[in-house]
């Protein structure tokens, strides 16, 4: 049981550049997310997916795109990078009943932009 | 108003004591009350949930939750080196999730 996986673990860009970073999980959760962690700020959550088909914006949503591809599978994606965007990414899906709750959370990837 | 507050510490304790972390909000739509572990370049893995008010105990943990002064605790007894990380505390109304900073906490050998 891998949980949730990202890809990559670490990534530099320069200014301009573009990438997308990966994410799964083999769970079968409904709900996936991405979130930013910067030091002194905590999780400031970028996108949501509640199910697949759908994303909404999280708090902090500016220069970033998802997609929902499939249940597992839930990309962000950065089109111009800019040097703002330095930060650890984590992606976590989750699933919620009545009175149960779980998530996980992916290893995080380190992404530089110089 | 921040909707959640957390002292980021640092809070050192000597091993063996009883660790208490907190967290205060105000929006009063919270119903799942989390708290996560987050040890040094690593994801944040959930440690404890409560669905509504009260208490939840698992192990050494102790979760609390009090709505009516929309305060939720973390205690951890008989506290050990390995419990060194940061805790955040975080919670759900609908589909939004909102974390606190986070506290550092160190436990001292």
């Amino acid at each position: 049981n891998a949980g949730v996986t990202q890809t990559p673990k670490f990534q530099v860009l320069k200014t301009g550049q573009s990438m997308t970073l990966q994410c799964a999980q083999d769970m079968n959760h409904n709900s996936m997310y991405w979130y930013r962690q910067d030091p002194g700020m905590g999780l400031r959550l970028i996108y949501y997916s509640a199910s697949e088909g759908t994303t909404d914006k999280g708090e902090v949503p500016n220069g970033y795109n998802v997609s929902r591809l499939n249940k597992r599978e839930f990309s962000l994606r950065l089109e111009s990078a800019a040097p703002s965007q330095t930060s650890v990414y984590f992606c976590a899906s989750s699933a919620r009943a009545l009175s149960s709750y779980e998530q996980y959370f992916g290893p995080g990837t380190r992404l530089t932009v110089t | 108003q921040k909707e959640v507050e957390q002292d980021p510490g640092p809070l050192s304790v000597p091993e063996g004591a009883i660790v208490s972390l907190n967290c205060t909000y105000s929006n009063s739509a919270f119903q799942y009350f989390m708290w996560y572990r987050q040890y040094s370049r690593k994801g944040p893995e959930l440690l404890m949930y409560t669905y509504s008010s009260g208490n939840k105990e698992d192990g050494r943990f102790t979760a609390q939750v009090d709505k009516s002064s929309k305060y939720i605790s973390l205690f951890i007894r008989d506290s050990q080196p390995s419990d060194s990380a940061t805790y955040l505390c975080a919670m759900i109304s609908g589909d939004k999730i909102i974390f606190g900073k986070g506290t550092r906490l160190h436990i001292l050998p």
